[in-house]
């Protein structure tokens, strides 16, 4: 299974994109990256996803490389409200199991 | 609308005791999940429903049940937990097994 690499945390000013880069060199052409954040004790919410064209939102944009072996999620105007842990995953088979990693820890300072 | 209820919102519970959690949707989904997320860590998938029937278990121990009346609802009967099942308890939903899951807000529970 694919696997994700990203930072242990971020920081990012208020107004200022956020830049969440992640690795996963090992994807296989029919995963999915998929990207969702989880606010303090709460759900994990949906932010975007793709396969291998780049995709934009109202939320976010996701850049994937042409190799696809790394993406990056960028939030144009951080608020204090985006402050969050990011997960990247990579989705595997037909079932589209969602692999978890760690996750990225964005603090958004005023 | 990408809601997914859960209740409750705390539960705590003797090790004796049995208790269920509950997990609704009106979107018309036809896949569910349950997972399990300890501090600090990604949530741990355990199970999947697809079209009402079990998909997926995930090597869960027995005393977690889960259930499935209705293509709406998802149960997850607790009996004879542990301490160490504490955790946030998170439900999803998707169209199908290969569509974006959206997930609810979790059941905090603390098994004394």
């Amino acid at each position: 299974d694919a696997k994700t690499t990203q930072p242990t945390s971020m920081d990012c000013a208020e107004g200022r994109a956020a830049n969440l880069p992640c690795n996963h060199s090992t994807i296989s052409g029919n995963e999915y990256v998929y990207w969702y954040r989880q606010i303090h004790s709460q759900g994990p919410q949906y932010i975007i996803h793709g396969l291998k064209n780049n995709e934009t939102n109202e939320m976010a944009s996701l850049i994937i490389t042409e190799d696809r072996k790394s993406s990056t999620l960028i939030l144009p105007h951080a608020t204090l409200r985006d402050t969050a842990v990011y997960y990247c995953i990579v989705t595997t088979g037909n079932n589209r199991k969602l692999i978890w990693g760690l996750g990225t820890s964005l603090a958004v300072n005023p | 609308d990408t809601e997914v209820t859960q209740t409750p919102k705390h539960l705590v519970m003797g090790m004796t005791n049995k208790k269920s959690l509950k997990c609704e949707q009106h979107m018309g989904h036809r896949a569910m999940y349950w997972y399990k997320q300890k501090a600090k860590k990604p949530p741990e998938l355990m199970f999947v429903y697809s079209y009402e029937k079990l998909s997926i278990n995930e090597s869960v121990p027995s005393r977690f049940s889960p259930e499935c009346p209705n293509s709406s609802l998802l149960n997850l009967h607790l009996h004879a937990l542990q301490p160490e099942d504490s955790a946030l308890y998170l439900c999803a939903s998707s169209r199908n097994t290969q569509e974006t899951q959206y997930f609810g807000p979790g059941t905090r529970l603390l098994v004394l």
